[in-house]
């Protein structure tokens, strides 16, 4: 069984980094073809991707968000972060994870995590 | 990037109606994927590849469409059918549709 469970600060201030930590099991990050994304959703507003990791360690961001994200992973531990550098009261969102599957060239998400909540607030 | 535009933003239905949701591209895409989030959950995967049924998904979910122009149809709408639904493609990067909140007369 697939699964995956973020966890993040819950609160910080603007200005500050924001790291976040996407723990999962039921599959591995060293196998071909693997890869997680970050994803955040705003109350009450759509769903925006952020990165992606490959099992190969290549990284894919958001062209916007670029120069404030940074993905990694920690195969061993079966663990994928993100940080986000100078945030303020627009990153203030539910942040999920989620496990990118492959169909005949295409990609999409077949499983999610829970979500964290975080809040920019000062 | 590309845009995904979806309609309606909301659709009101009656238990046992046949609807139609649809979301719109602004460059031809290859395949769309639907995700249902209901309220307080995270999104769970519908319909993969335009029309293929996810894992546990019942047979009135169905998805069809080519190009810029993709639906998800409900056959017999159910009461736990109340949701948002947003479509997804990943043709240069991941882009998501605004949604469609669907709510049950």
């Amino acid at each position: 069984q697939v699964t995956l469970k973020e966890s993040g600060p819950g609160i910080l201030q603007p200005s500050q980094t924001l790291s976040l930590t996407c723990s999962f099991s039921g599959f591995s990050l060293s196998t071909s073809g693997m890869g997680v994304s970050w994803i955040r959703q705003p109350s009450g507003k759509g769903l925006e991707w952020l990165a992606h990791i490959y099992w190969d360690d290549d990284k894919r961001y958001n062209p916007s968000l670029k120069s404030r994200l940074t993905i990694s992973k920690d195969t061993s531990s079966n663990q994928v972060f993100l940080k986000i550098t100078s945030v303020d009261t627009a990153d203030t969102a539910t942040y999920y994870c989620a496990r990118r599957e492959v169909y005949d060239y295409d990609w999409y998400f077949d499983v999610w995590g829970a979500g964290t909540t975080v809040t920019v607030s000062s | 990037q590309i845009v995904l535009t979806q309609s309606p933003a909301i659709m009101s239905a009656s238990l046992g109606e046949e609807i139609t949701l649809t979301c719109s591209a602004s460059s031809s895409v290859s395949y769309m994927h639907w995700y249902q989030q209901k309220s307080g959950t995270s999104p769970k995967l519908l319909i993969y590849s335009t029309s293929n049924l996810a894992s546990g998904v019942p047979s009135r979910f169905s998805g069809s469409g080519s190009g810029t122009f993709y639906s998800l149809t409900i056959s017999s709408v159910e009461a736990e059918d109340a949701a948002d639904y947003y479509c997804h493609q990943w043709s240069s990067y991941p882009t998501f549709g605004s949604g469609t909140k669907l709510e049950i007369k």
